[in-house]
């Protein structure tokens, strides 16, 4: 059973502070993954895709790859209220399908 | 960047009639196309994945006599619900991928209502 787990949160990050979400996934051999937003009530919208091990950059998003560890993990920085979203990690297991993981839901203060 | 359009945003339907939902990709040609539902404070659930031309793949425990998908261009696919019932209430997302990064681009969402 190929997996994608996130910590559900919530997580809350005051205005201007780096939010930082993590997830793991269960095989090696995973070669896509992506990173969603979801309003509430919405459907969900891309935001970063990475393909290989490091760190890509888009704007005050920064997603981060490490293949050894199964982690990929997504930065936002100066954080703002528009922000708060469910973010869903996605993994391509080698098929055209994605395997999503629960959501971590994030709150900016302000 | 990719635009998938869904059609109908919002439908209430009665029990035991069929709704059909469009979801189209408006600016590439979609070889692949998914349909998800989610429930509230729910996790996507994959239902299907279609392919341009060919019978839809549906996950296990989706009924495809109930859930009937047609694809049948690069740009269309449909999603009908037949015999709804209020346990089919659910807000219904479709997917487009056309490229091999397996990028997936979602339809704003239907939210289908069963009275």
């Amino acid at each position: 059973q190929k997996e994608v787990e996130q910590n559900s949160g919530p997580l809350s990050v005051p205005e201007g502070a780096i939010a930082s979400l993590n997830c793991t996934y269960s095989d090696r051999v995973s070669q896509s993954f992506f990173w969603y937003r979801q309003y509430s009530g919405k459907s969900p919208e891309l935001i970063m895709s990475i393909y290989s091990n490091g760190d890509k950059e888009d704007g005050r998003f920064t997603a981060q790859l490490n293949k050894a560890s199964q982690y990929v993990s997504l930065l936002i920085r100066d954080s703002q209220p528009s922000d708060s979203a469910t973010y869903l990690c996605a993994v391509n297991f080698g098929n055209e399908k994605l395997t999503f993981g629960t959501g971590t839901r994030l709150t900016i203060i302000p | 960047g990719a635009v998938v359009s869904q059609h109908p945003s919002r439908v209430i339907c009665k029990s035991g009639t069929s709704v059909k939902i469009e979801c189209r990709s408006l600016d590439f040609q979609a070889t692949t196309m998914f349909w998800y539902r989610q429930f509230p404070k729910k996790s996507l659930m994959l239902m299907a994945t279609s392919n341009e031309g060919s019978k839809a793949t549906y996950e296990q425990g989706v009924e495809k006599d109930k859930f009937l998908i047609n694809h049948a261009s690069l740009t269309l696919s449909t999603l009908t619900v037949t015999s709804a019932h209020p346990e089919d209430s659910s807000f219904y997302i479709c997917s487009a991928s056309g490229r091999a990064t397996y990028e997936q681009y979602f339809g704003p969402g239907t939210r289908l209502t069963v009275t």
